[in-house]
């Protein structure tokens, strides 16, 4: 099946500094990729839905300055967080969708954020 | 709104067969999908069902019911690796994902 990289599986850093999170498709082209943030035995939640080669389209609530992400191309997709806080700190998932394909997503290995 | 339900925890013995059942109601249908995922780790797709009636893949098999806006996703021969959670989630007019809270499975010896 469809390979889909997130890398670093898990970071630590300090209050206030910035973090990115790479989202990579090893073997297909993905225009559509989504970040999630997933909380201790809650369900995935939608953060933003990022096509190449353009902005990325935030669910209400998730603060677009706060969490940059860019899909510069068919391949990759960043989330940034930026000037972290220890409230930021969760799962972060990656998923892709193949182009054209409005069926089976492929998702990141996640990365954990600890910030503290 | 939109909503997806289903069991929040689950126990099984190993060997046993159990299943787990998922009801949705969402603007739209196209597709719902059956993932797992173990503690720390990214969901894992297991199944995709768009049309009435069973799908089978080996020891997992899943349902759905459009009519009813129900699922349910069934393991058979349970084994100790099944221990996860199972989420259910469906994709809408839009083509998005509405996720369910997951169902924790715990499989006991």
């Amino acid at each position: 099946g469809a390979v889909v990289s997130q890398h670093p599986s898990r970071v630590i850093c300090k209050s206030g500094t910035s973090v990115k999170i790479e989202c990579r498709s090893l073997d297909f082209q993905a225009t559509t990729m989504f970040w999630y943030r997933q909380f201790p035995k809650q369900s995935l939640m939608l953060m933003a839905t990022s096509n190449e080669g353009s902005k990325a389209t935030y669910e209400q609530g998730v603060e677009k300055d706060k969490f940059l992400i860019n899909h510069a191309s068919l391949t990759l997709s960043t989330l940034t967080v930026t000037s972290a806080h220890p409230e930021d700190s969760s799962f972060y998932i990656c998923s892709a969708r193949a182009s054209g394909d409005t069926g089976e997503l492929f998702f990141g290995e996640g990365s954990r954020l600890t910030v503290l | 709104g939109q909503n997806i339900d289903q069991p929040t925890e689950m126990t099984a013995t190993e060997g046993a067969i159990v299943q787990i059942n998922c009801t949705y109601q969402t603007s739209g249908f196209n597709g719902l999908f059956w993932y797992q995922q173990h503690a720390g780790e990214a969901p894992t797709f297991l199944s995709y069902n768009v049309l009435d009636g069973l799908e089978e893949k080996g020891r997992f098999s899943s349902f759905l019911s459009r009519s009813k806006g129900y699922s349910y996703l069934l393991l058979k021969e349970l084994q100790m690796k099944d221990s996860a959670s199972y989420l259910c989630a469906v994709m809408d007019s839009n083509y998005q994902l509405i996720w369910g809270a997951g169902t924790k499975l715990i499989i006991k010896p």
